[in-house]
């Protein structure tokens, strides 16, 4: 069966270090992958998505995450966090075979040290 | 403005009562999802629908329903065989490209929260 791991249940980090939020997925075929944002009382938002070619890509507000095939991983990564990055981010797969659905995994809790 | 409906907001429903929840979008997509939020779990997927007339499973069915007869509005019904229905529900919907993938952002609704008594 597909599924999406976040291992990391809550991450603490001070005010401008780097970041690196982990995601494994489980699937037989090449993965859509998603990264989304969800800020204390406000809807998920994208933060970037990978379908195919560089495995490295660029999303909003700083964000950047890298496809790696042979460890079934697509972290999500930030050089230097803000106070306003605090939220909970969710890792996603597309799974589109006769018909299309998207699994998440069970989100990471970010929280930002002054 | 373009969007995705969800309503009501709150909703409180007895035990052993069935309770629709409203999903509408005026996006013109395909695709529309439901799933459910709880603390620590993410977002579970519960139905999701890539045309009118026809929708598949997903993960947690299990005690609920849906209907999906118009492009714009695909409502979900928790029923009283549900056993732990007290959640925060999200409808969201995607657009359909080629080969009917979908395009791959989902946009969500604000969501409704159901507590059962």
């Amino acid at each position: 069966a597909q599924s999406v791991t976040q291992p990391d249940i809550h991450i603490t980090v001070s005010e401008g270090a780097s970041l690196e939020l982990r995601c494994n997925y489980s699937y037989g075929a090449t993965p859509y992958l998603f990264w989304y944002v969800q800020s204390p009382g406000q809807g998920l938002q994208l933060l970037l998505k990978y379908f195919s070619g560089d495995t490295l890509v660029q999303g909003i507000k700083g964000f950047e995450a890298e496809f790696k095939r042979s460890q079934s991983s697509f972290n999500l990564r930030k050089p230097s966090v803000h106070w306003s990055d605090a939220a909970e981010y969710f890792c996603a797969v597309g799974i589109y075979s006769s018909a299309s659905k998207i699994i998440f995994g069970s989100g990471t809790r970010l929280s930002i040290r002054p | 403005d373009g969007g995705i409906t969800q309503s009501p907001k709150y909703l409180f429903r007895k035990e052993g009562q069935n309770v629709t929840l409203s999903c509408e979008q005026n996006l013109n997509h395909d695709a529309m999802y439901w799933y459910r939020q709880d603390p620590g779990q993410g977002l579970r997927l519960i139905y999701y629908s890539q045309i009118v007339n026809d929708f598949q499973k997903g993960d947690i069915a299990e005690g609920y329903s849906v209907s999906r007869e118009k492009k714009e509005s695909f409502p979900l019904t928790v029923t009283s065989a549900q056993k732990n229905p007290t959640a925060f529900y999200l409808c969201a919907s995607s657009m359909v490209g080629q080969g009917s993938v979908p395009t791959g952002e989902l946009f969500f609704g604000e969501g409704s929260r159901l507590t059962v008594l």
